[in-house]
């Protein structure tokens, strides 16, 4: 079965602290990951994709085949970083876990 | 030149009650996909179709829950004798071209209240 597991509902942290938002992921095949962001009253938007090997806003996120993990990280949060985070698989189509609030306090 | 464009932004309604969620897709999109978005279940994938036919239902939670697309474009998610429980938001979300590497781009969603 394909599942995406994001473990965490709410991770606070503090202004220049680093974060890391776990994502695993169930999948026979060869895996597509994504990360989405929803910012307050915006839309869901996607942030970076495990293809592009690309850093987006800071963020990063390494695809780890034999942890099935696809886990975000950013060395120094920001306040504007507050959103909540879907990790995403596409399988034969894309489905998403429960998400993650990241809260950053000043 | 507009994104994907849902309506209406916000319905009430009362149990029992049938509602139809539209979604205007980005033009030349021809990907079309329903998600429903509650609150400790993440994004639920509910439907997906590519140009007007449908080749994953398999999310749709029971029989009252039905969606269509006409014309490639404009996509009805329509649900039948509303229970309590279709209480989310319903987002819908459109792309080029599915496949490898596909990028979504959503709608801000119909929240829907079951009273």
């Amino acid at each position: 079965a394909q599942r995406v597991t994001q473990p965490e509902k709410l991770l606070s942290v503090f202004k220049g602290a680093p974060v890391e938002l776990k994502c695993n992921y169930s999948y026979s095949g060869s895996p597509e990951l994504f990360w989405y962001v929803q910012y307050s009253r915006q839309r869901l938007q996607l942030l970076l994709r495990h293809i592009s090997r690309e850093s987006i806003k800071g963020f990063t996120a390494d695809l780890n085949k034999g942890e099935t993990s696809f886990h975000l990280k950013k060395p120094f949060a920001q306040e504007e970083d507050s959103a909540m985070y879907y990790c995403a698989l596409r399988a034969d189509k894309l489905i998403f876990g429960t998400g993650t609030r990241l809260q950053v306090f000043p | 030149g507009a994104g994907v464009s849902q309506s209406p932004s916000n319905k009430v309604t009362e149990k029992g009650k049938d509602v139809e969620l539209r979604c205007d897709p980005i033009s030349g999109h021809t990907a079309l996909y329903w998600y429903r978005q509650s609150l400790g279940q993440g994004l639920e994938f509910l439907i997906y179709f590519q140009g007007n036919s449908a080749p994953d239902k398999s999310g749709l939670p029971s029989d009252r829950f039905s969606a269509e697309r006409t014309g490639g474009s404009v996509s009805t998610l329509t649900i039948q004798r509303t229970q309590q429980e279709d209480s989310a938001v319903y987002l819908c979300a459109s792309s080029l071209d599915p496949g490898f590497n596909e990028k979504l781009f959503f709608g801000s969603g119909t929240q829907l209240s079951v009273l």
